[in-house]
């Protein structure tokens, strides 16, 4: 499976900040899912990204594909409690069968 | 749309015992995966089946660890005999067909095991 590199690795931010996680590849991606895992829960699927430079929005959250197919992000605008878990940027290239899971980014949003 | 199903939800076992999980995807989807998930990392893909047969079985440990989905539906995974660090939780998760890139996939509640 493709490999990419997702940081920060952990974010801790006072309700009502913004975040942002970001997932970088060194070969181009064919698409890119985004997955979220509440703590004790299981992964569950947010969006799907397919075209360069794509953005879509999910009321608070903001995805981006980069034009060059390379690099992805998600955005938090005025994080909530609720917004607590881990994301996953999960890549495919276009040949992969299989979805493959990075560590993700663990983010804590302080009362 | 009843969800992916996995029993048990918890199971406690001492090392070199043998344990069985049993999913039950979405119903009409093709492609089944198992998960190993290690505390504090993402999930790491053990199996694919396609339907009734294995597309993908890389990183599955065969010498103690094996996986069926006989009828093409359900599936169980098995560890014999078990490890301390197969201690882990175990997700099963499926998808519509599995054979582009684009398939979305949907998770059960995952098995936690514990093996002391």
């Amino acid at each position: 499976g493709q490999q990419v590199m997702q940081i920060p690795q952990y974010q801790h931010v006072q309700e009502g900040e913004d975040f942002t996680t970001y997932c970088n590849s060194s070969t181009t991606l064919s698409n890119i899912q985004w997955y979220k895992q509440r703590p004790g829960g299981h992964p569950v699927f947010l969006i799907q990204l397919v075209k360069s430079g794509e953005v879509k929005k999910q009321k608070r959250l903001t995805f981006q594909f980069g034009e060059a197919k390379k690099n992805s992000s998600l955005h938090i605008t005025a994080t909530q409690t609720t917004d607590v878990g881990t994301y996953f940027c999960v890549p495919s290239s276009g040949s992969a069968r299989q979805l493959t899971f990075g560590s993700g980014t663990q983010l804590t949003v302080l009362p | 749309e009843a969800g992916v199903a996995q029993s048990p939800r918890y199971k406690i076992i001492e090392k070199r015992q043998s344990v069985a999980f049993w999913c039950n995807p979405i119903s009409g989807h093709a492609t089944l995966y198992w998960y190993q998930q290690i505390l504090g990392q993402g999930p790491k893909l053990l199996i694919q089946f396609q339907n009734n047969g294995v597309v993908d079985d890389s990183q599955l440990p065969k010498d103690r660890f094996s996986a069926e989905r006989l009828k093409g539906v359900d599936s169980t995974l098995k560890i014999q005999p078990a490890k301390l660090e197969d201690s882990a939780v175990y997700l099963c998760a499926s998808s519509y067909s599995g054979l582009g890139s684009t398939d979305t996939q949907y998770f059960g509640p995952g098995t936690r095991l514990t093996v002391l």
